[in-house]
């Protein structure tokens, strides 16, 4: 079975330009989410989605970065324009349903191997 | 709000020796604790996971951890580092089992022969 796939593994792009992240979770997973990790800090949650819909966007840093999960399979992650604060590393993340699981279970989180941006 | 707390960005050890990396959480609530590893160019990878259950955890790769409460800590160990351990890892902590993880800034494992 193919794991949690991030694309593309790098990108470098010049400060005012648009970079679209792709991620595909595992086949079933309903739940996704997107983390970042800037250089030597700690890698910090951006959003999760339930299938299509938005859990919990609280991470997000602004309204450059702009998140869709179509039909509740792939998702992409938008920054736009690119700011220099923006290079990090990407990652996504996939879990197992949770509607049918008692709430203290736990669904493990797949990650990808994360998407490298630099913004130049 | 919830936060980790990881001791040291590196650590060094010779291959053989005992491996001990630290994790101190705070949480208001009972928290879910985990440790991930990530191996160079590769996407984190659950070593283990504490649920409320027994306060030892054992993971894979001959790593444990232990959830002490009255410490708030959840420090990693393996009785004998190898070579391929070499790897950064993540402490990390949720409110649920469903909900964001939140990150330590991790710690680098080096072993030397």
């Amino acid at each position: 079975e193919a794991g949690v796939t991030q694309f593309p593994s790098h990108s470098v792009i010049e400060k005012g330009q648009t970079v679209t992240l792709r991620c595909d979770p595992i086949s079933g997973h309903d739940n996704l989410y997107w983390y970042r990790r800037v250089m030597g800090k700690e890698i910090k949650f951006l959003l999760h989605f339930v299938k299509e819909s938005k859990q919990d966007e609280s991470g997000m840093p602004n309204n450059r970065f702009l998140a869709e999960r179509t039909g509740g399979t792939y998702s992409t992650l938008k920054v736009q324009p690119a700011e220099l604060e923006d290079s990090g590393v990407y990652f996504c993340a996939s879990s197992q349903d949770s509607s049918s699981e008692p709430i203290f279970s736990y669904n493990e989180q797949f990650f990808g191997p994360g998407t490298r941006l630099t913004v130049l | 709000a919830q936060s980790v707390t990881q001791l040291g960005s590196h650590v060094s050890v010779s291959e053989g020796a005992l491996v001990l990396l630290r994790c101190n959480y705070s949480s208001s609530v009972p928290p879910y604790l985990f440790w991930y590893v990530q191996y160079p160019n590769q996407g984190l990878q659950l070593l283990l996971k504490y649920t409320s259950a027994a306060t030892l955890v054992k993971g894979i790769n001959g790593f444990e951890a232990e959830f002490k409460k009255s410490e708030t800590s959840f420090h990693l160990t393996k009785p004998s580092a190898h070579m391929s351990d070499a790897a950064e890892y993540f402490c990390a902590v949720s409110s649920t089992g469903f909900q964001k993880l939140v990150f330590g800034t991790g710690t680098r494992l080096l072993v030397s022969p």
